[in-house]
């Protein structure tokens, strides 16, 4: 099973807004309403931002949203700020024996 | 507030088998229905799931690293964990204790350890 695929980096300026793609298949993210995002900062555990495509966990900001489309989810960053500087991943549920997948990672600047 | 913290070796020799163990906190493990999973993260790399353990015992584990694996849950502990056997350096990583994923929470992972680095090296 192999990692969902993102961008390296994604770049924007404060007050911006910024998409992360996260391409499955038809075994993961184009068959299921299961993916999730994490954000990352450096030496730190990652924290769900984004589940169920689109649901945003209690005390996540409003500026974090999700969506999906065909075997492509995408996360939005509205109004970038400093503090979104972050690696940012995408998980799904998989039909294969791997059950569980995460995105290759993609490292947001903020310029 | 669910709080989960790793604990065991810093450092493991090659061949030699990495045992980590994680303490939930903050409420039983065995309440609700809930998946506990082991991810790691090699330095400067990507996440990667480890596998998971149910309170049941029952398990699901990635299959690049099934033969090597075992995930156990000790309730009466408040603790799971794992045993990576047969380790090399591309072992070497942080790793995280974590609750999910859960189908009744949207398959997402919403609690994590801190993490903790573990280095095979002779």
């Amino acid at each position: 099973q192999s990692a969902l695929t993102q961008p390296t980096s994604v770049s924007g300026s404060p007050g911006q807004s910024i998409t992360i793609s996260c391409t499955g298949t038809s075994s993961d993210v184009g068959s299921y309403n299961y993916v999730s995002w994490y954000q990352q900062h450096p030496g730190k555990a990652p924290k769900l931002m984004i589940n169920g495509v689109s649901n945003r966990p209690s005390g996540v900001s409003h500026r974090f949203s999700g969506s999906k489309s065909g075997n492509t989810a995408s996360l939005t960053i509205s109004g970038l700020q400093a503090e979104d500087e972050a690696d940012y991943y995408c998980t799904s549920y998989t039909s294969n024996t791997t059950v569980y997948v995460f995105g290759t990672g993609t490292k947001v600047t903020v310029l | 507030q669910v709080q989960l913290q790793e604990s065991g070796p810093g450092l493991v020799k090659p061949s030699q088998t990495l045992s980590l163990t994680c303490t939930v906190s903050g409420g039983a493990i065995s309440t609700g229905t809930y998946y506990w999973s082991w991810i790691r993260q090699p330095a400067g790399k990507g996440l990667e799931w480890i596998g998971r353990v149910y309170t049941s015992g029952n398990t699901n584990y990635n299959p690049s690293l099934k033969s090597r694996l075992t995930i156990s849950v000790d309730t009466s502990k408040n603790q799971f964990s794992l045993q990576l056997n047969s380790v090399t350096a591309a072992d070497t990583a942080v790793y995280y204790c974590a609750r999910g994923p859960n189908s009744n929470n949207w398959y997402s992972v919403d609690y994590w350890g801190q993490g903790t680095l573990v280095t095979v090296s002779s």
